[in-house]
């Protein structure tokens, strides 16, 4: 267990809706980075939250947009869903001198 | 820019071992080793920094070649529970924290 946590596991839109994800990092990690990984294929690199401030951002569209809170957690927001948003979306916590980032168990989107 | 990971699969017998390859295109920061098996979130093996020496984790080891931009993750004597995908993420200078993923090598170790 890394101690991240992501809410929900699993997550069925349509096309054109929104979807909020959620991810609690692990105690005492100041950056949360997300990821993208459809199936069959290494996570991609969404964005990086450090102390509430975006600090990095992958090749995706504004569309998919986040944020960060005082105790660090974070959500991901996509906007207008698509077809190919369909992935599990895995948020990982790191933090201070520890480089090592720590995945959580991913929420599952399906976009149908 | 994803780092290239080599082979794309790997079978084995119990007890054999396997190396798995990851190189990049750009000078590489650290390089981050993790396995994910089917249906779970990756989990993290170990981490190599530039400049730093080769590390293991039980009988599995890796090392950093910054001439190569290249690493190498060594499965020894394996055992049925390494059977997963090993993803290299790769950390380069221009973007300290942000990890790259490669696309992956599923290793099947068998009885």
């Amino acid at each position: 267990e890394t101690g991240v946590t992501q809410s929900p596991t699993h997550l069925i839109k349509t096309r054109g809706q929104q979807v909020t994800l959620r991810c609690s990092s692990q105690s005492g990690h100041n950056t949360v980075s997300w990821y993208q990984q459809a199936l069959g294929q290494g996570p991609q690199f969404i964005f990086q939250y450090y102390r509430e401030e975006e600090n990095g951002r992958g090749n995706f569209p504004p569309r998919f947009s986040g944020l960060q809170f005082p105790n660090y957690s974070s959500e991901l927001n996509v906007n207008a869903l698509e077809l190919d948003d369909s992935a599990l979306y895995l948020c990982a916590s790191s933090g201070g001198t520890v480089k090592t980032q720590y995945f959580g168990p991913g929420t599952r989107l399906l976009v149908l | 820019q994803q780092p290239v990971q080599s082979p794309q699969a790997v079978i084995l017998r119990e007890g054999e071992d396997a190396v798995i390859n990851c190189s990049s295109s750009k000078a590489l920061y650290s390089v981050h080793w993790y396995r994910q098996k089917h249906g779970e979130a990756p989990v993290f093996l170990m981490i190599l920094l530039k400049g730093g020496e080769q590390k293991g984790h039980d009988k599995i080891s890796a090392s950093f070649n910054e001439k190569k931009q290249q690493s190498s993750l060594y499965l020894t004597a394996s055992q049925l529970s390494y059977s997963g995908t090993y993803f290299c993420g790769t950390e380069w200078a221009d973007s300290w924290g942000k990890l790259q993923f490669g696309a992956g090598t599923q290793v099947v170790v068998t009885p």
